[in-house]
């Protein structure tokens, strides 16, 4: 199990433009989350999704939204970006009702010229 | 509304002094504490939760709900303890749990 695995790696984009994380969770996990990690900062929570559906959402704008697909696997969507949206992304996943055991993957560093 | 505080950027230790990492939170709810470490160049991962009252890899941490803290110890720093330490505050909502994480400490182990 390579557990949890986030694509692209790194990339960046101009102002306006939109972008979308990918995310795989480790085997047996359903439940996937997102965070954003700016530098010097710990990682703040964006949303949760379990069953496809957004279970639970940090206070973070509508430009933020996601997919959960049958396979549990998920995207991150951030439409008209800004260069605040510059960070890290981190993508963890848990198993079903326990959703403090959570595995990170390694994150994508998305850089907003 | 929940939150995490670490008032320490970054601390530095000695090899073999003891170590306390700072943690305090506010939370209205019952909280489940946990605190994650991140290696030089590795992932975020989970070190240990108040729960379990467990000891991983020397490092304690005790639940003080008087002082809403949540302090990691370990009596002997080692090197290979060097890293990012956060502190996280876990929530129920509607049967799902969400996580705030504080902001982080960089533990420095001096040789």
């Amino acid at each position: 199990d390579a557990g949890v695995t986030q694509s692209p790696t790194h990339l960046i984009k101009t102002r306006g433009q939109q972008v979308t994380l990918r995310c795989s969770p480790k085997s047996g996990h359903d439940t996937v989350s997102w965070y954003q990690q700016a530098l010097g900062q710990g990682p703040q929570f964006i949303f949760q999704y379990y069953e496809e559906e957004e279970r639970q959402r940090g206070n973070f704008p509508d430009r933020f939204s996601g997919h959960q697909f049958p396979n549990y696997s998920s995207e991150l969507n951030v439409n008209a970006l800004l260069l605040g949206d510059s960070a890290l992304y981190l993508c963890a996943s848990s198993p079903s009702g326990r959703g403090y055991e959570q595995y990170f993957g390694p994150g994508t560093r998305l850089t907003v010229t | 509304a929940q939150r995490v505080t670490q008032p320490e950027k970054l601390l530095s230790v000695f090899k073999g002094a003891p170590v306390e990492l700072k943690c305090n939170y506010s939370y209205s709810g019952s909280p489940e504490l946990f605190w994650y470490v991140q290696y030089s160049r590795q992932r975020l991962q989970l070190l240990l939760r108040h729960i379990s009252r467990e000891s991983i890899k020397g490092f304690t941490a005790d639940l003080n709900k008087g002082e809403t803290s949540f302090h990691l110890k370990k009596p002997f720093a080692q090197e290979e303890d060097s890293a990012m330490y956060y502190c996280a505050l876990s929530a129920s909502s509607g049967g799902y749990q969400k996580v705030t994480f504080g902001t982080g400490t960089k533990l420095q182990v001096i040789p």
